[in-house]
């Protein structure tokens, strides 16, 4: 079975801290995908990486950055911390490259709350 | 942007009555999948339809896909409480970046199963 990990399920930090969220995943996957789930808005794509060293803006990517020195660890990163940006989030992968169709599998979560 | 949209956003039903939620979307897809849910933690992946398929079954699970009308059923039979989550729809780019699969999700729809 596929597993996607997350460091924290639970996170509180003060505005103004450096946010460091990790995943790991332990299937040799290309993709990887860091979302944010707010109620309401369902999931928004922040980032994501296709290979290592190599990412892509998602749909809401202001005030986030992500690392990918290796294949199978994904980090977001929180550089300023504020209150918007509590929230839950999920980290996934998927396999293939090339057009194929593709299932992504999730990390648990991590609910950030930013005081 | 939303791509996937659930309807209704929230169902109660009793137990071993059945469960249809319904996604529509708005631009070309080559799949779409749907996601469940458990309170709290990450989604995890049920099934997919291609873009040339009309129905797909797994165990208690039938899917539907409607191009025409841009549309995918979820049907769950015989309800359970283990099936109380929240159910989402996912669906793929049209264009894929750098060979990576982008998938847009819905807002989800919230299922209760009352014992």
């Amino acid at each position: 079975d596929v597993k996607v990990t997350q460091s924290s399920r639970y996170l509180v930090k003060r505005t103004g801290e450096k946010v460091f969220l990790e995943c790991v995943q332990d299937m040799d996957h290309e993709n990887m995908f860091w979302y944010r789930q707010d109620p309401g808005l369902g999931l928004r794509l922040i980032y994501f990486s296709y290979d290592v060293k190599m990412k892509e803006k998602g749909d809401i990517p202001e005030g986030y950055s992500v690392s990918r020195e290796k294949k199978e660890r994904f980090s977001l990163i929180l550089e300023s911390a504020s209150t918007n940006q509590t929230s839950m989030y999920l980290c996934a992968s998927s396999k293939y490259r090339g057009g194929s169709t593709d299932t992504q599998y999730f990390g648990p979560g991590t609910r950030l709350t930013v005081l | 942007s939303q791509q996937g949209e659930e309807d209704p956003q929230a169902l109660s039903i009793q137990e071993g009555e059945n469960a249809t939620m319904n996604c529509s979307y708005k631009t070309s897809i080559n799949n779409l999948q749907w996601y469940r849910q458990n309170s709290g933690r990450g989604l995890v992946h049920l099934i997919l339809i291609r873009s040339n398929e009309r129905e797909k079954h797994s165990g208690r699970l039938r899917v539907t896909l409607d191009t025409s009308k841009k549309s995918s059923s979820l049907l769950i039979t015989a309800s359970r409480a283990a099936d109380t989550a929240s159910y989402f729809c996912a669906t793929d780019s049209y264009i894929i970046i750098q060979g990576a699969q982008k998938l847009v999700f819905g807002q989800g729809t919230r299922l209760t199963i009352n014992p």
